[in-house]
Parts: C-alpha cells; sequence; structure tokens
C-alpha cells in the first residue's frame, strides 16, 4: 500500500530539548516537503526536498532542519523546540507532476 | 508574491443544499492547482487537479472548475459525511526554488448538517 509514514504522532517536549520527527515514503518520490498547520494560517512549507542531498527553504524554515540522505526517508529536526513551534506538523511525497500525499501528522506541544 | 485565498472559511449547508467553495490566487505561473479534504486531526486527501483554464474535474457530489484567476469547487445535494475543511493549493512556474512548492490556502470548512 502507498503510503506516507511519520512517527511519532504524537509528541510533548520540553523547551530546548532536540528531537527528530521520521518520515518515510514507499513510493520512490522524488520530492518530499515538510509543513506546519497552525489554525488559521493553514498548511506552511517548512523544507523540502527535490532528491536525494537536494533540500530547500519554504516559507518557514527558521528553527528546523532536514535532510535527505536516502529517497525513502526525510527527517524533520528541531534542535532546540521551543513554544512556538508547538503545531500539527505533516511529511508529503510527490512525484514531480503528480499529487502529494500526505502523512498522518505529528502533533508537537512544546512547554 | 504568491497569493492563494480561499472564501468562505467557514460553510454551514444543511443536507441536499449545494454550494460553492472559491479559491482565488494571485501567482507568477501557475503549474497546477489542487483541491485537498482535510478531516480533523488528519493528513490531507487529494481530491482533484487542474492545469489549465476551462478544465473541470467531477469526483461524486464535488466538481472543480478553473479560470485564469480562481477556482471553484462545488458541491452538490451535500451528505454529512462531506463535512471536512476543502484546501486548495497551488504549483509555481518559473523560479528556480518553485518545483517542490506547493502553497496553500488557509482552507474552507464545510459543515454538513442532516
Amino acid at each position: 500500500e502507498a503510503q506516507v509514514t511519520q512517527n511519532p504522532r504524537y509528541l510533548i517536549t520540553v523547551t530546548g530539548k532536540k528531537l527528530t520527527v521520521t518520515c518515510s515514503q514507499n513510493m520512490n518520490h522524488e520530492y518530499m516537503s515538510w509543513y506546519r498547520q497552525d489554525p488559521g494560517l493553514g498548511l506552511r512549507q517548512i523544507y523540502y526536498s527535490m532528491n536525494v542531498e537536494v533540500t530547500d527553504k519554504g516559507d518557514v524554515p527558521e528553527g528546523y532542519k532536514v535532510s535527505r540522505k536516502e529517497k525513502r526517508n526525510f527527517p524533520l529536526i528541531l534542535e532546540s523546540p521551543s513554544p512556538n513551534q508547538t503545531s500539527l506538523y505533516f511529511c508529503a511525497s510527490r512525484p514531480d507532476r503528480g499529487k502529494a500525499f500526505f502523512g498522518q501528522g505529528t502533533r508537537l506541544t512544546v512547554v | 508574491e504568491d497569493q492563494v485565498t480561499q472564501s468562505p472559511e467557514a460553510l454551514r449547508l444543511q443536507e441536499g443544499e449545494s454550494s460553492s467553495l472559491n479559491c482565488s490566487y494571485t501567482v507568477s505561473g501557475l503549474r497546477g492547482l489542487f483541491w485537498y479534504r482535510q478531516d480533523p486531526g488528519k493528513g490531507p486527501e487529494f481530491l482533484f487537479t487542474l492545469y489549465s483554464a476551462g478544465e473541470e474535474k467531477e469526483k461524486e457530489r464535488l466538481k472543480a472548475t478553473l479560470t485564469k484567476k480562481e477556482s471553484f469547487l462545488h458541491i452538490t445535494a451535500p451528505k454529512p459525511e462531506d463535512s471536512a475543511t476543502y484546501l486548495c493549493a497551488v504549483q509555481v512556474v518559473g523560479r528556480t526554488d518553485s518545483w517542490g512548492k506547493l502553497q496553500f490556502g488557509a482552507g474552507t470548512q464545510v459543515v454538513v448538517t442532516p
């Protein structure tokens, strides 16, 4: 079954404690992205990747890091999380001219 | 700057009461416009892709249309199971950093009551 898998689904952490949210896709897609979703603001792109070792900033990259060492994986790293990064995060993958497939979401709370 | 605006923000319908959602966009060059449905706490689910003005796509009670400045999602005779947030997104051409970028509107929350 074609899918994008994110882990964990829920995470509560404290300010400054490094964390990683994993994302994996099984469709051999070139493009992968991370979004955050906040009430009234919709989905905003954090980072995206066009292929292995190729990444670029989206609209709200501050405070986040990504890496794409393998085609199927695209982890999101928060080196020093802050409360304003409390949000619902989605990973997505898609082929060049195709629709995006989204993961189930990760609800992150930073206290 | 590329912009995607959806209206209304929220829509409450009686079962069977048809309506339309609007997605207006201001972009440098449209590569494609996408409609997604999102249920609470879940990831967006793909509905339609439209590539050029005049194009229409249909699926069950939903029909999407595209002009040069906006797209409409028409919901005909909705049922309670059509309750969801509907998201519009555009993919833009003409910039070196645009290949992976989908810009989303804030969404329209639709509630259909029996």
